[in-house]
């Protein structure tokens, strides 16, 4: 167990429609990233949150959207979806001055 | 980020020490080598990182050539449960505490009874 919590773990849905997905960190991480996986990318980075503040980005697609809240936890929405969108998304937290990251266990959506 | 390769598989005899090589030939001086592994679709799970000195911790060892293009990772007594997928990660050091892991295809490691 990361200590990093994922919700939903599956999620079904279809083109066009809009989905949050959710992060609770681990407790003392202010750092928050998210990836994206799928079959033929392989793990990418798409952006990181510290304490509130975006504080990298990658490959995310305008369609995507996330946010870090007061409370550390962290959103992740995708909106438009296309049938490429289907991934493993993951979550991961860290400290400060390290690259240790600890990942959750992922959301998988499928879209339809 | 200097880019790593990796071999895309290897396999290891359960009980045996599995050795994960990785090449890092332009990785800068201030660059850490990261490995990080997957096991079937959980998420990604950091294992050690170093500079420049070799590291050991209890899942694993991590060797660094002294010219640090490349090192070696290595599992003592591989068990069933190492079967996974073995990222090796250079990444440099942040300031700004931003560390964009960037996972290759990485090396699939087959733990065989």
């Amino acid at each position: 167990d990361s200590g990093v919590t994922q919700t939903p773990k599956h999620l079904i849905t279809a083109t066009g429609q809009r989905v949050t997905l959710r992060c609770s960190p681990r407790s003392g991480d202010l750092s928050v990233y998210w990836y994206q996986q799928s079959l033929d990318q392989g793990l990418q980075f798409l952006i990181q949150y510290y304490n509130g503040e975006e504080r990298a980005k990658g490959n995310i697609l305008e369609r995507f959207s996330a946010q870090q809240f007061p409370d550390l936890h962290s959103e992740l929405n995708l909106s438009s979806l296309e049938l490429g969108d289907s991934a493993l998304y993951f979550c991961a937290s860290g400290r400060f001055s390290a690259g240790e990251l600890f990942f959750g266990e992922g959301s998988r959506l499928t879209v339809l | 980020d200097a880019k790593t390769t990796q071999p895309p598989s290897m396999d290891c005899a359960e009980g045996r020490a599995a050795n994960l090589p990785c090449n890092h030939s332009t990785i800068s001086g201030n660059e850490y080598v990261y490995w990080y592994r997957q096991i079937h679709s959980q998420g990604p799970q950091y294992i050690i990182h170093g500079l420049k000195n070799n590291e050991t911790n209890e899942m694993a060892s991590l060797i660094i050539t002294e010219d640090r293009k490349s090192s070696t990772l290595i599992l003592p007594h591989a068990t069933l449960r190492d079967t996974a997928v073995y990222y090796c990660i250079a990444e440099p050091t942040s300031g700004a505490g931003s560390y964009q892991l960037t996972f290759g295809k990485g090396t699939k490691l087959s733990v065989i009874p």
